[in-house]
């Protein structure tokens, strides 16, 4: 039982360059999310995936677009890596959203490093 | 103003000290609340939930005052493998993460 799995674990982009974070979960999780981290701020939300084929935008969802390709696996994309980019990314699953689970335990990942020259 | 305010530290206590973090949050609507923690370059794992009546898991004891939006960690008899950055977290439907709290435990 793996959990939630991410690859590339590192990653250099040259500005303008695209790519593709992907994330796995085997714990049978109906939600999924991508947060980015940057030092001095807290986790923020990307984009969310409340079950297999519904997604949404969260806090900062400018600049990506996401895939939830089926009950496993949630994908996020940069399409042209900016320098701002430049951040350390993790995916998560939950059970349910927070909204109606009430409960707080999200799975993470074991995170992407993202540096946008 | 940040929805999830802590104390960035860092906290450096001897081993065996008892350390007390603080986090403020500002949605008064917030329906739960948790402590996440968080070592260096891994992903954040879920510490312990925040009750209202307050909640102990072995040397740590969360407390939770909504009147005043406040949340608090303490841990006793600090150990080595206690450090790390200590993520207070609130559920506004979506989950808000704060900034972290480091913790640095020496011998």
């Amino acid at each position: 039982n793996a959990g939630v799995t991410q690859t590339p674990k590192f990653q250099v982009l040259k500005t303008g360059q695209s790519m593709t974070l992907q994330c796995a979960q085997d714990m049978n999780h109906n939600s999924m999310y991508w947060y980015r981290q940057d030092p001095g701020m807290g986790l923020r939300l990307i984009y969310y995936s409340a079950s297999e084929g519904t997604t949404d935008k969260g806090e900062v969802p400018n600049g990506y677009n996401v895939s939830r390709l089926n009950k496993r696996e949630f994908s996020l994309r940069l399409e042209s890596a900016a320098p701002s980019q430049t951040s350390v990314y993790f995916c998560a699953s939950s059970e349910a959203l927070p909204r109606l689970a009430g409960s707080g335990t999200q799975y993470f990942g074991p995170g992407t490093r993202l540096l946008v020259l | 103003r940040k929805e999830v305010e802590q104390d960035p530290g860092p906290f450096n206590v001897p081993e065996g000290a008892t350390v007390a973090f603080n986090c403020t949050y500002s949605n008064s609507a917030s329906q739960s609340f948790f402590w996440y923690r968080q070592d260096c370059r891994k992903e954040p794992k879920l510490l312990m939930s925040v009750y209202s009546s307050g909640n102990e898991d072995g040397r740590f004891t969360a407390q939770l005052n909504r009147a005043s939006q406040y949340i608090s960690l303490l841990i006793r008899d600090s150990k080595l493998s206690d450090s790390a950055t200590y993520l207070c977290v609130v559920n506004n439907n979506d989950m808000r993460f704060g900034a972290g709290t480091r913790l640095t435990v020496k011998p």
